[in-house]
């Protein structure tokens, strides 16, 4: 079946220190992957999805890299803000063929907590 | 846009009571889900809909839940005699048209059962 691990439930930092958060993933199908970012009493929004020609996303200093052979999606940002903190989960929609509609398989979900 | 529009948004039921949560999804989006988040299990799929069809409904407790879309522009998620394990964030989700297509959550229902 289809699954998503995130091996960091809680990850504090300092700020200005790199950010990298681990995301693995199972799929009987050639997925999508997804960074959502939900911050304290508020709904998860996306902040980036993976390429189907490989280009690495981006978006507000964060970026990640889909790598097929290891199948991650590791999220990173060179240097963390305050405002980072939040709840980021990782997850696949496992696409059965390129149009089909399809949820969203989330991993447990890594806690930061950036610090001054 | 004001989003996707979940009422109530917080909920209090007593344990063998029935809940009814409903969701307004973004005007023209196609596809419709429903997601339970708590802290032990995170954010786990309940259903979707597509064009008001359900599609997958693999996430459902069988017994109590229950997820309509009577038209394009809300559906509801009934609980019947919920129990303390219900007790969840329930949030709704649209998107545009196709599964790699983003999906924008509503604020959720915070759902006590005591």
């Amino acid at each position: 079946g289809d699954s998503v691990t995130q091996t960091e439930g809680l990850v504090t930092l300092t700020e200005g220190l790199p950010v990298m958060l681990n995301c693995t993933y199972q799929s009987t199908y050639s997925p999508f992957l997804f960074w959502y970012v939900q911050h304290l009493n508020e709904a998860p929004k996306l902040l980036l999805k993976s390429f189907t020609d490989n280009k690495r996303p981006e978006h507000q200093g964060f970026h990640a890299t889909l790598h097929k052979s290891s199948s991650s999606f590791h999220l990173q940002k060179s240097s963390a803000q305050l405002s980072d903190s939040a709840l980021y989960y990782c997850a696949l929609s496992p696409l059965i063929a390129s149009s089909s509609f399809s949820k969203l398989v989330f991993g447990q979900g890594t806690s930061l907590s950036v610090v001054p | 846009n004001a989003g996707v529009i979940q009422t109530p948004r917080h909920k209090v039921t007593g344990k063998g009571q029935e809940a009814t949560l409903w969701c307004e999804p973004i005007s023209g989006h196609s596809a419709v889900f429903w997601y339970r988040q708590t802290i032990v299990q995170g954010l786990e799929f309940l259903t979707y809909f597509r064009n008001q069809a359900p599609i997958d409904d693999s996430g459902m407790p069988k017994e109590r839940f229950s997820a309509q879309m009577p038209n394009q522009s809300h559906s509801t998620l009934k609980i019947q005699s919920t129990q303390p394990q219900d007790s969840a964030v329930y949030l709704c989700a649209s998107s545009l048209d196709w599964g790699g297509d983003e999906q924008y959550f509503g604020p959720g229902t915070r759902l006590t059962v005591l």
